[in-house]
Formats: structure tokens, C-alpha cells, sequence
């Protein structure tokens, strides 16, 4: 069990790039999580898959966003056409059921200039 | 439908005990308790389902009330280690796990 993983772990773009963000879960767990976090609040949840199956997506997200979790392993974040509030930490967890605990990765920290 | 934290921080000297409190204004499944230290991931803490059950983890406990909708993380003995941003997360029936705004707690020697 080597933990949830996720890369890069900072990341600095211009306004109107691209950026994709990785997350490699925990091989056992099915369920995997996409948040995003910023200064003095809790996680704000993104999305998430159970397998490969997206089951829901936050309403606050626009469709600059897209997630992947191609063949139920590891899953992609790629938000298109930044823009400076979408600077914040991208956290991605894992579990194995709902009633487990998450496993949270250290996060992406995204910064757009 | 975030739930509400408070208090929203809490100082104590090491020794001391503290009470983080968690509600909802929605049926609750499940409530999750997790700790994030500066500049570091969420770390699970505690689940808790239906049932009013409680749960201890070394000397941090929770309880959680379905009937009220509310959830409680009691911190005995506070250590330095237990610095950090509590978070509680709760789980409805969409299995979506929605997180509070956090309680900053500070122990100092």
C-alpha cells in the first residue's frame, strides 16, 4: 500500500493554458475522488468514479473541466482555459467502500497567473 | 448543505480537553472526522454511522446523534500533535462526502 499519489505537485500556468493533474489511487480501492481546496475552507467536492463509471459531477463546475478514469485505475483532472480562480490545491482520495475512510493525496497546488 | 462547524478555532495549552461540533440540516448516513496539518493532506480519523454510536481513536472520540443530525469529536488530554484543521465530512445518500468549513485547533506547550 504505497498511498494515493498525485503529480505534479505544484503548478504554475498562465491564464488560458491547459493543465492536467494525475492521481494514482490505492490499487484495492474502486472509488476515487477528485476536491479542490483553497485557503481556510474544507474540500469542495469536484467529482468521482466508482471503477471507471464518473457517477457525479459538482454543479459548480464548469465545463472547463473534465475528469478520466480510464480502465477503473488511475484518473486525470485537466481543466481547460484557466482562469485565476481556479487557483487552489486539487486534492484526489480514494476508498474502498463509501463507509471507509478517504485516502487523500498530498494535492496538486495550482497557481494561475 | 455544507455542514456547520464550530467553533471555528480553539486554542488550548497541552493537557486540556476540547469539543469540535458538526450538524446538518439533512439526513445523514455517515459522518467522517479528518485532521490536515499546514501544507499537508486530510488524514482520516474516524467514521460514524447510524446508530449513535461512539468511537475512540487514542484519546480523540467522536459521537454522533442521527435523531439531530449532529456529530461531536471530543480531544482529551490534548497533545502538541493535535494541532491542526478539523474537518468533519458528511455523507448523505449520494455517497458524496461534503466537508465543513474546519476548526482550527492550536495546543501550545
Amino acid at each position: 500500500d504505497t498511498g494515493v499519489s498525485q503529480d505534479p505537485r505544484h503548478k504554475i500556468t498562465k491564464r488560458g493554458q491547459n493543465v492536467t493533474f494525475r492521481c494514482d489511487p490505492i490499487s484495492e480501492h474502486n472509488r476515487l475522488y477528485w476536491y479542490r481546496q483553497t485557503l481556510g475552507q474544507g474540500p469542495e467536492f469536484l467529482t468521482y468514479f466508482q471503477n471507471e463509471a464518473q457517477l457525479e459531477k459538482s454543479r459548480l463546475l464548469s465545463d472547463r473541466f473534465s475528469a478520466e478514469r480510464p480502465k477503473g485505475s488511475f484518473s486525470t483532472l485537466e481543466i481547460q482555459r484557466t482562469e485565476q480562480g481556479d487557483s487552489a490545491m486539487y486534492l484526489c482520495a480514494s476508498s474502498l467502500v463509501p463507509y471507509h475512510g478517504y485516502t487523500f493525496g498530498s494535492g496538486t497546488r495550482l497557481t494561475v497567473v | 448543505q455544507q455542514p456547520v462547524q464550530s467553533p471555528q478555532a480553539v486554542i488550548l495549552r497541552e493537557g486540556e480537553d476540547a469539543v469540535i461540533n458538526c450538524s446538518s440540516s439533512k439526513a445523514l448516513y455517515s459522518v467522517h472526522w479528518y485532521r490536515q496539518k499546514h501544507g499537508e493532506a486530510p488524514v482520516f480519523l474516524m467514521i460514524l454511522l447510524k446508530g449513535g454510536e461512539q468511537k475512540g481513536h487514542d484519546k480523540i472520540s467522536a459521537s454522533f446523534n442521527e435523531k439531530k443530525q449532529q456529530s461531536s469529536l471530543y480531544l482529551t488530554a490534548s497533545q502538541l500533535s493535535y494541532s491542526g484543521t478539523y474537518f468533519c465530512g458528511t455523507l448523505k445518500s449520494n455517497y458524496k462526502l461534503t466537508f465543513g468549513k474546519g476548526t482550527l485547533l492550536t495546543v501550545n506547550p
